[in-house]
């Protein structure tokens, strides 16, 4: 099974500052020919579903704040929030997509100072 | 828009049995991949089954042999049959829907159903 570890478990910011999310898989997630990495990052709210923010460790999900945006390769990707909003506040996963059992990181609880 | 409803989930006693259903809409259901996710109280997400277009079916290790992921395209619907329940069990469900260029990350989820089991 592919883990995915993410870091730091949690992180308080203030308002305007950068959030950066770190996630890492055990293999590497760029799994097919088509050099792309089966990467997806998730927001969740408290009481609310998970939602996409970004997939293909790059590409931003339809509707995602330009805010947002996720970088990496491999086995080492970044989630990058450019300036943390109070509306931003929630736990973000990872997600790989390469092989079943589709596995998740643990979670990073992001708030305001 | 799509909409993903589940409904299904209550209290159960351990070793019981509990169908999840998931209503859909605002998408053409035999086009997607569908997926079952959980979440135990406090805790992060957890895969738990894949039904491709195609038919064929995945499963967390945990749960092979008690849980059977299906469809009934007729009512747009997803389903979970969970058999023989433990503790571990306990979480929210949700239904979530495969991408639409078929890669299996989730592009849209329901709101939840809890399965709490306990004696």
């Amino acid at each position: 099974d592919i883990v995915m570890t993410q870091s730091p478990d949690s992180l308080a910011l203030s308002l305007g500052e950068r959030a950066t999310i770190n996630c890492k898989s055990s293999q590497r997630l760029l799994c097919s020919s088509n050099n792309k990495n089966y990467l997806a990052w998730y927001q969740q709210h408290p009481g609310h579903p998970p939602k996409l923010l970004i997939y293909w460790a790059s590409t931003r999900e339809s509707g995602v704040p330009d805010r947002f945006s996720g970088s990496g390769s491999g086995t080492d990707f970044t989630l990058t929030i450019s300036s943390l909003q109070a509306e931003d506040v929630a736990v973000y996963y990872c997600q790989q997509y390469c092989t079943t059992p589709l596995t998740f990181g643990g979670g990073t609880k992001v708030e305001i100072k | 828009d799509v909409q993903l409803v589940e409904s299904g989930g209550g209290l159960v006693q351990p070793g019981g049995s509990l169908r999840l259903s998931c209503a859909t809409s605002g998408f053409i259901f035999t086009n997607s991949d569908m997926h079952w996710v959980r979440q135990a109280a406090g805790k992060g997400l957890e895969w738990v089954s894949t039904l491709y277009t195609g038919g064929n079916t995945y499963y967390v290790d945990s749960v092979k042999g008690r849980f059977t992921i299906s469809r009934e395209i007729a009512k747009k619907s997803l389903y979970l049959q969970m058999n023989s329940l433990t503790t571990a069990d306990t979480a929210v469900y949700y239904c979530a829907r495969g991408s639409t260029s078929g890669y299996f990350y989730f592009d849209s989820w329901g709101q939840g159903t809890l399965v709490t089991v306990s004696s």
